[in-house]
């Protein structure tokens, strides 16, 4: 079975400072693996994801995530966020031979002050 | 705006009562999917379609839950018999069978409510 572990639940930061927010699955295969971000009263949006290729990926709104095999991690960054950023991020994956099912992490809430 | 769409948005009901929720994917999709979020966990899969055939569904699928994709459309949630305990946001989600591409687009979600 696969697994997601999202080590922060709250982060709290200042407008320019740097993100990083952390992603661990479990699975034992090739996997796919996205970030989604719910912003206040929104539904769900894809940010980015990562299917094969160059392990390092860039989304929307200047966000970028590293795939790093060895360490099962698939980590979000982002060099400075805004007040727009607030919002829930969630980091899901999807085993290629698991089904098709996403298994998501417990999320991440994120606050940037002004 | 020719994203996922379901309704009703909200739903609130009586321990007991019968409910039922749409959705309807993006036009081209041909998977479709069901997951259930409840407050500060991230969403958890409930079944998965492909065309009109139910291929996957999660052991949180109890009896009471049925899902439908009659002409491989839309789709319907039906949970018989609500207990408080299925109070949650109700998420549909759909994508497009490719290869190497197989990205879920998700809905704004339906949130039940059992008094």
């Amino acid at each position: 079975a696969q697994s997601v572990s999202q080590h922060n639940h709250h982060v709290i930061l200042s407008e320019a400072a740097s993100l990083e927010l952390g992603c661990n699955y479990s699975y034992g295969g090739t996997v796919n693996l996205f970030w989604y971000v719910q912003y206040p009263g929104q539904h769900l949006q894809l940010l980015l994801k990562y299917f094969s290729g160059d392990p390092l990926v860039k989304g929307i709104k200047g966000f970028e995530a590293e795939f790093i095999k060895s360490k099962f991690s698939f980590n979000l960054r982002k060099p400075s966020v805004q007040w727009s950023d607030t919002a829930e991020y969630f980091c899901a994956v999807k085993g290629v031979n698991a089904g098709n099912m996403l298994t998501f992490g417990g999320g991440t809430r994120l606050m940037v002050k002004p | 705006d020719t994203g996922v769409s379901q309704n009703p948005r909200h739903k609130i009901t009586k321990r007991g009562q019968n409910v039922t929720f749409r959705c309807d994917p993006i036009s081209e999709h041909n998977r479709l999917y069901w997951y259930r979020q409840t407050l500060g966990q991230g969403p958890e899969f409930l079944t998965y379609f492909q065309n009109e055939a139910q291929l996957e569904k999660s052991r949180l699928l109890s009896d009471r839950f049925s899902a439908e994709r009659p002409k491989g459309s839309f789709s319907t949630l039906e949970i018989q018999r609500t207990e408080q305990g299925d109070s949650a946001m109700y998420l549909c989600a759909s994508s497009l069978l490719a290869p190497g591409s197989d990205t879920q687009y998700f809905g704004p979600g339906t949130r039940l409510t059992v008094l």
